[in-house]
């Protein structure tokens, strides 16, 4: 079957980093997203990474190893408005999305 | 970036009534749009997919006599929930994408709460 690993919940200090890690397995892949969830609020797009590596946008950056089935989200210089959950998505390869659960950020000052 | 609109944002309705939900891609054309259903602290469930022009192709366990999908345009998607019961509450979540192909961005609209009493 398709799946989708995130941690539940994570806890950070405002100005620190917090690293959000994501498994997958799916049959075929066609990138991955990472999207911003506010409590009641629909999700809003961060990233997308079809290639091995890093990719840097601001204070967040996004990493891929396709060949560990393996992302994660990297969140620098952390604010209290940081606090959110962050759902990681994987398109697989009929271009179907397959969420995870999602990851609840919290910041403490 | 593109806009995706969604209206109401919030609405309560009684239990047998039918409540439409419209998405609207205000600064491009999209041919396909999607729709979410999530529950509390909860991820996205897909819903459906909705082809302008043609049928909408649901997700297993969707009922599409309960849950009418039409894409008239390409820049409007609707969601019908037909005799709405309380157990339809949710908070309902359209997206369309934009460019070309199957990998472009997910735009998302605000989302619309509904609430079955």
């Amino acid at each position: 079957g398709q799946n989708i690993d995130q941690p539940t919940e994570m806890t950070a200090t405002e100005g620190a980093i917090v690293q959000i890690n994501c498994t997958y397995q799916t049959s075929g892949f066609n990138g991955l997203f990472w999207y911003q969830q506010h409590a009641g609020e629909a999700p809003t797009f961060l990233s997308y990474n079809v290639l091995d590596g890093l990719e840097e946008k601001g204070r967040f950056s996004s990493f891929l190893s396709r060949s560990k089935g393996y992302s994660y989200l990297l969140l620098k210089e952390l604010q209290m408005k940081d606090s959110a959950s962050y759902l990681c998505a994987v398109s697989d390869s009929n271009y179907q999305l397959i969420w995870g659960a999602g990851t609840k950020l919290i910041i403490k000052p | 970036g593109a806009v995706v609109s969604q209206h109401p944002s919030r609405v309560i309705c009684k239990s047998g009534t039918s409540v439409k939900i419209e998405c609207r891609s205000l600064d491009f054309q999209a041919t396909t749009m999607f729709w979410y259903r999530q529950f509390p602290k909860q991820s996205l469930m897909l819903m459906a997919t909705s082809n302008e022009g043609s049928k909408a192709t649901y997700e297993q366990g969707v009922e599409k006599d309960k849950f009418l999908i039409n894409h008239a345009s390409l820049t409007l998607s609707t969601l019908t929930v037909t005799s709405a019961h309380p157990e339809d509450s949710s908070f309902y979540i359209c997206s369309a994408r934009s460019g070309e192909g199957d990998t472009g961005e997910l735009f998302f609209g605000e989302g619309s709460r509904l609430t079955v009493l």
